[in-house]
């Protein structure tokens, strides 16, 4: 049984480039929720796709934005990426968009120079 | 608002020895999930527990044991003769709402030293 992938899983890009990261939710899951982890710091909620829509968002600007295919797995886009968008990148996967638990990638780790 | 505080930055402790990781968890909420999470140097973030506010009875899974009381609003977590694999970084993230979005405090980096 897969549990939740993400690609890439290291990438280094320069300020103002674009970035693209892929996840794969465990099988059966059908929602996907993105988080950004600095160094030393919780992971913060970016938004959550679920029936192909952004159900939920966080606290982030109009730079980040997202897509849900029909076989549940999810792209999270970054434009004009600043230096302070070098994080951890985790997807997350569930059942549902309620509070059933939720199984985590080991995440794409973006440097921006 | 919802609050969620990890007081321990950092704790460090032999192997063998018991260590009680701490979480509050302010909110307005009558009812409510809590979840824990393990963090390892790989990163990944590895699901441990989910519960709901209405047990107050401890839980029990081999070497962890969580505790909730809701009286003080805390949900710790205890691992008994510990060992050098524990070593990671540890969250208690609560809900917001009746959703899926997490809500993650600063954490609790755990070292045990053989």
């Amino acid at each position: 049984d897969a549990g939740v992938t993400q690609s890439p899983t290291h990438l280094i890009k320069t300020r103002g480039q674009q970035v693209t990261l892929r996840c794969s939710p465990k099988s059966g899951h059908d929602t996907v929720s993105w988080y950004q982890q600095a160094l030393g710091q919780g992971p913060q909620f970016i938004f959550q796709y679920y029936e192909e829509e952004e159900r939920q968002r966080g606290n982030f600007p109009d730079r980040f934005s997202g897509h849900q295919y029909p076989n549940y797995s999810s792209e999270l886009n970054v434009n004009a990426l600043l230096l302070g968008d070098s994080a951890l990148y985790l997807c997350a996967s569930g059942l549902g968009e309620g509070t059933g638990e939720l199984f985590f990638g080991e995440g794409s780790r973006l440097t921006v120079l | 608002a919802q609050k969620v505080t990890q007081a321990q930055t950092e704790i460090s402790v032999v192997e063998k020895e018991d260590v009680t990781l701490d979480c509050v968890y302010e909110t307005r909420d009558t009812t409510y999930y809590l979840f824990w999470y393990k963090q390892p140097p790989s990163g990944e973030l590895v699901f441990l527990i989910r519960r709901n506010s209405f047990d107050e009875q401890n839980e029990i899974s081999g070497r962890y044991s969580w505790n909730f009381q809701k009286s003080t609003s805390s949900f710790n977590f205890t691992i008994t003769a510990s060992q050098v694999v524990d070593s990671a970084v540890y969250f208690c993230a609560p809900p917001s709402g009746n959703t899926g979005k997490l809500i993650f405090g600063q954490g609790t980096t755990l070292q045990v030293k053989p």
